[in-house]
């Protein structure tokens, strides 16, 4: 059982914008960087932010992360197809010297 | 390129232990901590195990500790993981993900993952 808790799904039309969350507490995402990973259908994860709001070379602007208190946020802007798939949020959990994935959320593009 | 190769999955009986390896290239091993993931079929990700880059520090999820071992060797660029007493629900693709930094921070790179399957 995950300690970090996401949707399970959210959804929107081509070129709008979705945003996923992940609630924790302080142990983990009160205190820790937050990141976020993108998988693809039959592939490994990918990192999309890390350090709570920073994006890897190659990952385009239109996904964003924040962090508020024990929360944090996935934005994806100007959804596109190739955007369907699985995203995970993740972090360190102090309290547990683990480190801590969401639920994941699964996007889909209507 | 940074690349993270993993092999040695496989079917194994429940009980049964199985080593898993992961070759790293197109980057300084000897410097990164690297974490072993794993994902059973349909379901999220789980994080098993950490070492950091000198074996100084080593974590482990409480559902394999005392059973999985975590282990590399820097002058090979090769990072293991010895499972044993293996159970049904270890059954998951294993992946071997490089921190980016710290043990704590983000999983920067990860490999192709290889295939453990636990059954009679």
């Amino acid at each position: 059982q995950s300690v970090l808790t996401q949707p399970p799904s959210v959804s929107a039309a081509p070129g709008q914008k979705v945003t996923i969350s992940c609630s924790g507490s302080s142990s983990n995402i009160g205190n820790n960087y937050v990141s976020w990973y993108q998988q693809l259908p039959g592939t490994a994860p990918k990192l999309l932010i890390y350090d709570n709001n920073k994006r890897p070379s190659g990952i385009p602007d239109r996904f964003s992360g924040s962090k508020s208190g024990t929360s944090a946020t996935l934005g994806i802007t100007g959804l596109q197809t190739g955007d369907e798939a699985d995203y995970y949020c993740g972090t360190w959990d102090s309290s547990l010297s683990a480190y801590v994935f969401g639920t994941g959320t699964r996007v889909a593009v209507l | 390129e940074v690349q993270l190769v993993e092999s040695g999955g496989g079917l194994v009986k429940p009980g049964g232990s199985l080593r898993l390896s992961c070759a790293a290239s197109g980057f300084t091993f000897s410097s990164y901590n690297i974490n072993w993931v794993r994902q059973a079929p349909g379901k999220g990700l789980e994080w098993v195990s950490s070492i950091s880059s000198r074996s100084s520090y080593i974590y482990y999820a409480d559902s394999v500790k005392g059973r999985f071992t975590i282990s590399r060797d820097n002058a090979k660029n090769s990072l293991y993981l010895q499972m044993n007493s293996l159970r049904a629900e270890d059954t998951a693709v294993y992946y071997c993900a490089r921190a980016k930094g710290d043990v704590e921070t983000a999983r920067d790179y990860w490999g192709q993952g290889t295939l453990v399957t636990v059954s009679s």
